[in-house]
């Protein structure tokens, strides 16, 4: 669906504290779910994915987890970073192979 | 070579202008995409190449003519274009069958006067 607003969400973070970035998806036939990381001035930066027949996936500093029940998806940042400031991306893999949907991201801001 | 390129960083082009947009990729990937992305906004999917055969077109105006002339290299080209679509435009490139792993370049930005 469109985003709405020109503002985007902002998460403002102390650092060395965890971040939960949330987002809620559309399509409960969605089987594919990405975050995805923008830096100012770059492309957006692959974080991790989650199929829909798990609930729960860990990376490096990161854990995503998946609630198909009410359709929520969540990023978990921990010991968050300055250089994790960004906006971040959920992303849902609709039937046709290749085709990703975006959510409208949200700012993360770590103060110091 | 993890890397996705575009040329230029910056274009600006008048309505009535031809331009291109250049997108190279050396990681073997066998899928690319372009996607447009304005201020404060997720990207959206133009276009999905596959083995450099146009697999999916999100109903993109005809202006935006997409072209894939081997497995490293994406053009888009730009004619008669609108002020609105002044926007970022993002090419990527991912295994195929791994549609979530994208590597994204990063972007040129267009100007449409």
């Amino acid at each position: 669906g469109e985003s709405v607003g020109l503002h985007l969400p902002t998460l403002s973070v102390q650092e060395g504290d965890n971040s939960i970035i949330n987002c809620a998806y559309s399509n409960s036939a969605s089987d594919y779910f990405i975050w995805y990381k923008q830096e100012s001035g770059k492309g957006p930066q692959f974080i991790i994915d989650i199929r829909s027949n798990m609930d729960k996936r860990q990376g490096q500093r990161v854990t995503v987890l998946l609630n198909k029940t009410v359709k929520h998806l969540s990023l978990q940042i921990a010991a968050t970073q300055p250089g994790d400031s960004a906006v971040y991306f959920c992303a849902e893999g609709l039937g046709s192979w290749g085709k990703l949907q975006f959510g409208a991201g949200t700012q993360v801001v770590v103060t110091p | 070579d993890t890397e996705v390129t575009q040329t230029p960083k910056h274009l600006v082009m008048g309505m009535t202008n031809k331009k291109s947009l250049k997108c190279e990729q050396h990681m073997g990937h066998r899928a690319m995409y372009w996607y447009k992305q304005k201020a404060k906004k997720p990207p959206e999917l133009m276009f999905v190449y596959s083995y450099e055969k146009l697999s999916i077109n999100e109903s993109v105006p005809s202006r935006f003519s997409p072209e894939c002339p081997n497995s490293s290299l994406l053009n888009l080209h730009l004619h008669a274009l609108q002020p609105e679509d002044s926007a970022l435009y993002l090419c990527a490139s991912s295994q195929l069958g791994d549609r979530g792993e994208q590597y994204f370049g990063p972007g040129t930005r267009l100007t449409v006067t």
